[in-house]
């Protein structure tokens, strides 16, 4: 089985600029999410979707990233305009349908690191 | 207050040693308590998984989980170089997949 899927794997950007993240979750795999891993810092929910809807963006600052599921597969994550307090790791995760996390069901890619200069 | 606390260390053991790793919380809603194990620039992989209270045991690693004290730990056993990593605790309510992540243990284990 392929695992999550994630380009590029680094970005360096000035700050103001705009960059997209990419996501191919796991076959099959209806939920995903995008996490924010700040250095030294456990991931954080930005966005999870289900199928295409979304289920939860409320820890998603809206004024400057937006995110998208097209056809319930792939997905896209933008920053614009980007701070020097974006600088991070975005991981992408895909799950099997709730009730599921714990069986191996919950998968992350190995994410892109951001850095905002 | 943070919902989960975790130390961040570093732990830096010898080969061979008993580790121990823990968590804090604060959400009594929490139900499923995981570890999760981060190799550097990797992305985060399920180590462990319990469900309410008690003990689980997977080779080397033991996980345990004390609601009423609102306190995890993951043991590790004969610890090898191979486990230097980052050590993630993450919970969740009943009724959604959201993780809430503590900030991670970053472990040596030196030959």
């Amino acid at each position: 089985e392929a695992g999550v899927a994630q380009s590029p794997r680094y970005k360096i950007i000035e700050k103001r600029q705009s960059v997209a993240f990419w996501c191919n979750p796991i076959s099959g795999h209806a939920t995903l999410y995008w996490y924010q891993q700040i250095l030294g810092q456990g991931p954080k929910l930005l966005i999870q979707f289900q199928n295409n809807g979304v289920v939860d963006d409320s820890q998603l600052p809206k004024d400057r990233f937006s995110a998208e599921r097209l056809k319930g597969v792939d997905s896209t994550l933008k920053i614009q305009p980007a701070k020097l307090e974006d600088s991070a790791v975005y991981l992408c995760a895909s799950s099997k349908p709730l009730g599921s996390r714990g069986l191996g069901g919950y998968t992350f890619g190995s994410g892109t690191r951001l850095t905002v200069v | 207050q943070k919902e989960v606390e975790q130390d961040p260390g570093p732990l830096s053991v010898p080969e061979g040693a008993i580790v121990s790793l823990n968590c804090t919380y604060s959400n009594s809603a929490f139900q499923y308590f995981m570890w999760y194990r981060q190799y550097s620039r990797k992305g985060p992989e399920l180590l462990m998984y319990t469900y309410s209270s008690g003990n689980k045991e997977d080779g080397r690693f033991t996980a345990q989980v004390d609601k009423s004290s609102k306190y995890i730990s993951l043991f590790i056993r004969d610890s090898q170089p191979s486990d230097s990593a980052t050590y993630l605790c993450a919970m969740s309510t009943s009724n959604t997949d959201k993780l809430i992540f503590g900030t991670g243990t970053r472990l040596q284990v030196f030959p």
